[in-house]
């Protein structure tokens, strides 16, 4: 599976955009891109996955770069509850097979008011 | 999306000792999987337990430190055995949803482990 890299911490004000960059320059073909995030103490929650296309759901978008190198999980609103860290991973998605998760050491998301 | 538990939520052991950790789901999925977050650390997955075979280990970690169980469908054990302090974590099942690798894993909320 592919590697990727996040930057260590972020902030970002209660109500604006979050924006959350991963690089993943080495990707393969078959890789879909994972957000997850844990909020503290508590298990990772799934956020949204995609292959090449934009993707949107109600908690987030996920901008994939026409190269695949790169990706950003945006939070339109964020509020002080986003708070936690994210991270981004790259893994196969086939039928049948995968479901391994490599986690990163992913980005502290700071909301503040 | 399955909901899981695990049971204990948080146990202090001396070191030497045993401790089983059981992870529940309310429904019947095929992959479960197992994962230690070290003291702030990433997750690390353990070991891929599947009904009916022998779960899969990482590389790092072996059956005799982290036996695993897998007699149904809906739950699944994890012994950390002869314990140390290092093994002081956060313990985490999680199970894959729908055909395995087709869809998002949800986690449980962690066993916090602590021993002395």
């Amino acid at each position: 599976d592919a590697k990727t890299t996040q930057p260590p911490s972020m902030d970002c004000a209660e109500g604006r955009a979050a924006n959350l960059p991963c690089n993943h320059s080495t990707i393969s073909g078959n890789e879909y891109v994972y957000w997850y995030r844990q909020i503290h103490s508590q298990g990772p929650q799934y956020i949204i996955h995609g292959l090449k296309n934009n993707e949107t759901n109600e908690m987030a978008s996920l901008i994939i770069t026409e190269d695949r190198k790169s990706s950003t999980l945006i939070l339109p609103h964020a509020t002080l509850r986003d708070t936690a860290v994210y991270y981004c991973i790259v893994r196969v998605r086939t039928y049948n097979q995968g479901g391994k998760l490599i986690f990163g050491q992913g980005t502290e998301l700071s909301v503040k008011p | 999306s399955a909901v899981i538990s695990q049971k204990p939520s948080r146990d202090i052991c001396q070191r030497g000792t045993s401790l089983t950790i059981q992870c529940q789901v309310d429904s019947q999925v095929t992959m479960m999987f197992w994962y230690r977050q070290q003291p702030g650390q990433s997750l690390t997955l353990i070991a891929t337990a599947n009904q009916g075979s022998e779960a899969t280990y990482e590389s790092g970690f072996v059956i005799d430190k982290f036996p695993i169980s897998r007699p149904n469908l809906t739950f699944s054990t994890l012994t950390v055995s002869n314990m140390s302090p290092e093994d002081s974590s956060i313990y985490l099942c999680s199970v894959e949803d729908r055909p395995p690798g087709f869809n998002e894993q949800f986690f449980g909320p962690g066993t916090r482990l602590t021993v002395l």
